[in-house]
């Protein structure tokens, strides 16, 4: 069975601050990896992927993140937020299961930045 | 364009009635998902569909019900049954059960609320 845990439900950051938004994960197969973001009253959009190969991926916005899998971790990083990635973040893990893949979304982590 | 249309934006229900909420894909994409969403849980998965005239249900199915006629759409029907329907309903593809490693694309999403 897979789960994922967003360590943070909420985190406030300085316009033109770093960000890290934290996601472990447990599985006992290989897992592919997502973030996708939200935007209020919308639905979720793709952020960046981890599929296989180079553990650094970079996704839009600017945003990036790293496969660690000694650690299970797959956090996301921004070197200087803004304003307009107010939002919420998901993390998700996918993996092959009885007739096709089984993803699960954490519980979310709202990302807030002031000016 | 190609993409997943959720509606209505907006809906609102009185206790004791049935309401449907359409959504409509031209992604060409095999499977289909509903996930309801309320804060600070993430999505909680209701029922998914891998393929015409087949679905199974998620983890929290009690009180809604689907239908799969056509690979276009995946209408969900909150019923009376269903206690506390007030949330977020988002709807999602993925092109097929066994490919594309679960990435997922959602649509615009439908807020219920019971009056």
């Amino acid at each position: 069975a897979q789960s994922v845990t967003q360590l943070d439900s909420q985190v406030p950051v300085f316009e033109e601050a770093p960000v890290e938004l934290r996601c472990n994960y447990s599985s006992s197969v290989s897992v592919y990896l997502f973030w996708y973001v939200q935007y209020p009253n919308q639905g979720l959009q793709l952020l960046l992927k981890y599929l296989s190969g180079s553990t650094l991926v970079k996704g839009i916005n600017g945003f990036e993140a790293e496969f660690n899998k000694s650690q299970t971790s797959f956090h996301l990083r921004k070197p200087s937020v803004h304003i307009s990635d107010t939002a919420e973040y998901f993390c998700a893990v996918s993996a092959v299961s009885t007739g096709g893949f089984k993803t699960i979304f954490g519980a979310g982590t709202r990302l807030f930045v002031k000016a | 364009d190609g993409g997943i249309t959720q509606s209505p934006k907006y809906l609102f229900r009185k206790e004791g009635q049935n309401v449907t909420l359409s959504c409509e894909q031209n992604l060409n994409h095999d499977a289909m998902y509903w996930y309801r969403q309320d804060p600070g849980q993430g999505l909680r998965l209701i029922y998914y569909s891998q393929i015409v005239n087949d679905f199974q249900k998620g983890d929290i199915a009690e009180g809604y019900s689907v239908s799969r006629e056509k690979k276009e759409s995946f209408p969900l029907t909150v019923t009376s049954a269903q206690k506390n329907p007030t949330a977020f309903y988002l709807c999602a593809t993925t092109a097929g059960a066994t490919s594309s490693w679960g990435e997922a694309f959602f649509g615009q999403g439908t807020r219920l609320t019971v009056v």
